[in-house]
């Protein structure tokens, strides 16, 4: 089974400074997807970013991008010139390849951003 | 982007109440889920369904009743609940095949006293 692991229960940045979430995933998969969540204080889960697993490149959307290490199995994010908007949960999570595949996720992160 | 729609917002029931929750998403979609989410806890799905067809069911307590009318709603209904199925309930929905987001809502915040 598929398994998504966060290891920092919290982090803390100062504003406009860089932070970096981790995460870390178990599959026997070969063609998957990798996400990252942000869920605010409203509690509604915003998509930050996606990967496609058999696309190199590491994604991009705007001060959000990821690390992809496939053969390691890690997917990181890389939040730039942290904003106090940015304060938040970050879940990481996993899909497979077939159209029914279920997102797993994981624990989440959750990010406070200091003024 | 709030497409998905949950009401109520917060729920407070007693253990021998029977209650509904609804969702509802204006974005066309054909996929429509249920996650709970517990604290210090990963997301739990509990059920999905595409195009109206109930497709997974994760050993979800029969005290849980999804129900699925039509492509934009989706309802859980609850009944005889435990004081351990407090939690925020949330809903989401996708347009089902490779690799899609899903669009969540803002969840039920539910206490079950």
């Amino acid at each position: 089974a598929q398994t998504v692991t966060q290891s920092q229960p919290e982090m803390s940045v100062q504003e406009a400074e860089t932070v970096t979430l981790s995460c870390t995933y178990d599959t026997s998969e070969s063609d998957y997807y990798l996400f990252w969540y942000k869920q605010p204080p409203s509690r509604q889960m915003i998509l930050v970013i996606r990967q496609e697993a058999y696309k190199q490149q590491n994604a991009t959307e705007n001060r959000f991008s990821v690390n992809f290490q496939k053969a390691a199995k890690s997917f990181s994010l890389k939040i730039s010139d942290s904003q106090l908007g940015d304060a938040a949960m970050y879940f990481c999570a996993y899909k497979g390849g077939g159209s029914q595949g279920n997102l797993i996720f994981g624990k989440g992160t959750k990010l406070s951003v200091k003024p | 982007e709030t497409g998905v729609t949950q009401t109520p917002r917060h729920l407070v029931m007693g253990m021998t109440n029977k209650k509904s929750l609804k969702c509802e998403q204006h974005l066309g979609h054909n996929a429509m889920y249920w996650y709970k989410q517990s604290a210090k806890k990963p997301l739990e799905l509990m059920f999905v369904y595409s195009l109206e067809e109930r497709v997974e069911n994760n050993s979800v307590p029969s005290r849980f009743s999804p129900e699925c009318p039509n492509s934009s709603h989706l309802f859980l209904h609850l009944h005889t609940l435990q004081p351990e199925d407090s939690a925020l309930y949330l809903c989401a929905s996708s347009q089902e095949s490779r690799g899609e987001k899903l669009f969540f809502g803002s969840g039920t915040q539910l206490s079950v006293l």
